[in-house]
């Protein structure tokens, strides 16, 4: 079964400073990987993902994640953080088959200080 | 252009109360999909319908649960005697394609209901 780690439930960073989310997932074959961001009262908003090809996606909002096979990763970074970034950030995995079944992560909550 | 919409935002309903859950996919997706979010969680898969068909309620946590969507559009997801565990933020998703797709299928998410039982 497919399933996500998140092991960091809350982080707070300054502003302007780079910020790296870390996820850690588990699943048989080549997943799909996606990153979400939900801000209060807000639905999930896809930040980027990864499924083929070159190991480091360039997202929305300037983020980026590299997919690490051999270390079951897949960070979300970002070099410069702003205070508009202040939400909570989901790692998620799909089945690349079937209907594509998403699997969350329990998610990181982003303070960020000025 | 419109995307998925959900209603009501929210919903308070006293224990034992029916509730139903209202999500309007993207005009079009051949996919819908039920997630049930509790506080502090991610969320979770609670059922897949592909057109009308409901090809997948392995995630609905007890026979209180149930979710419809007889046209293959507007899907409800009911809740029989709520109860406090119940409550949560339920979102609903949609993807333009059906399953057995090998490429990739974006699911579009809803802001999603958030159901309070007191």
């Amino acid at each position: 079964a497919q399933s996500v780690t998140q092991p960091d439930i809350h982080i707070t960073v300054s502003e302007g400073a780079s910020l790296e989310l870390r996820c850690n997932y588990s699943y048989g074959a080549t997943p799909y990987l996606f990153w979400y961001v939900q801000s209060p009262g807000q639905g999930l908003q896809l930040l980027l993902k990864y499924f083929s090809g070159d190991t480091l996606v360039q997202g929305i909002k300037g983020f980026e994640a590299e997919f690490k096979r051999s270390q079951s990763s897949f960070n979300l970074r970002k070099p410069s953080v702003h205070w508009s970034d202040a939400a909570e950030y989901f790692c998620a995995v799909g089945s690349s088959g079937g209907y594509q079944k998403v699997t969350f992560g329990t998610g990181t909550k982003l303070q960020v200080i000025p | 252009g419109a995307g998925v919409s959900q209603s009501p935002r929210y919903k308070v309903a006293k224990r034992g109360q029916d509730v139903a859950l209202r999500c309007d996919p993207i005009s079009g997706h051949v996919s819908l999909f039920w997630y049930q979010q509790a506080l502090g969680q991610g969320p979770e898969f609670l059922t897949y319908f592909q057109n009308e068909a409901q090809l997948d309620k392995s995630g609905l946590p007890s026979d209180r649960f149930f979710a419809e969507r007889p046209e293959g559009s507007v899907s409800t997801l009911k809740i029989q005697r709520t109860q406090q565990e119940d409550s949560a933020v339920y979102l609903c998703a949609s993807s333009l394609r059906g399953g057995g797709t090998s490429s990739y299928n974006e699911q579009f998410f809803g802001p999603g209901t958030r159901l309070t039982v007191l």
